[in-house]
């Protein structure tokens, strides 16, 4: 299985700081990257997809960038709306998630 | 809009059997691979089995071990997850998601409310 190392678990900052995440894989997976958010008692939502493709109706402030092994996903302002658990999956093998970044206020 | 609606959890004792379903709407169901994911209390998803639109390719977890079986019913607009043997460990959230048109179904676009599976004595 690839393994994806997500760091760090969890963050805090303020509203309008730039956030960044970053996501490592086992091995070489290319772009075949995505990144989801999920609030607290919801189902997790498709942000990013392919590494830096924004999923339609998805606010600009959300981006990706990488290729390889090492990823990175930015919120570019916080929102008081941004808190949530945001989870990286590769599926350049068969689907696998990142352990979650949980950002706070 | 795409709705997906699972349904089928609940208690079972170690050893069970559960089956879930996933109702479809909103979209053309039988041109879409679809997904099953699970989230253990607390803990991170944990991708479970895939299928593709006619069937014709299924995936599953190597956590497995052959004790979950996936299938579809394209003439029902419907997904299950057939799950023998439970295990305390299975106990979760199980999420049905689409697979998206991009990234060969591998890019899970909507997702329904989940369901919850909790296995106990």
């Amino acid at each position: 299985d690839i393994q994806m190392t997500q760091s760090p678990s969890s963050l805090s900052a303020s509203v309008g700081d730039r956030v960044t995440i970053t996501c490592q894989a086992s091995q070489d997976i290319s772009n075949y990257l995505n990144w989801y958010q999920q609030k607290p008692g919801k189902a997790p939502n498709l942000l990013i997809y392919d590494a830096s493709n924004l999923e339609t109706g998805v606010p600009s402030r959300f981006s990706g960038s990488g290729s390889g092994t090492d990823f990175v996903f930015t919120i570019s302002s916080l929102q008081p709306e941004d808190i949530a658990t945001y989870y990286c999956q590769q599926y350049d093998n068969l689907p696998t998630f990142g352990g979650g970044t949980k950002v706070e206020i | 809009e795409v709705q997906l609606v699972e349904s089928g959890g609940g208690l079972v004792t170690p050893g069970g059997s559960l089956r879930l379903s996933c109702a479809a709407s909103g979209f053309t169901f039988s041109s879409y691979s679809m997904n099953w994911v699970r989230q253990a209390p607390g803990k991170g998803l944990e991708w479970v089995s895939s299928i593709t639109s006619s069937s014709s390719y299924i995936y599953y977890a190597d956590s497995l071990k052959g004790r979950f079986t996936i299938s579809r019913d394209n003439a029902k607009n419907s997904l299950f997850l057939q799950m023998n043997s439970l295990r305390v460990e299975d106990t979760a959230v199980y999420y049905c998601a689409r697979g998206s048109k991009v990234g060969a179904g591998w890019v899970f676009d909507s997702w329904g409310q989940g369901t919850l599976v909790t296995v106990s004595s």
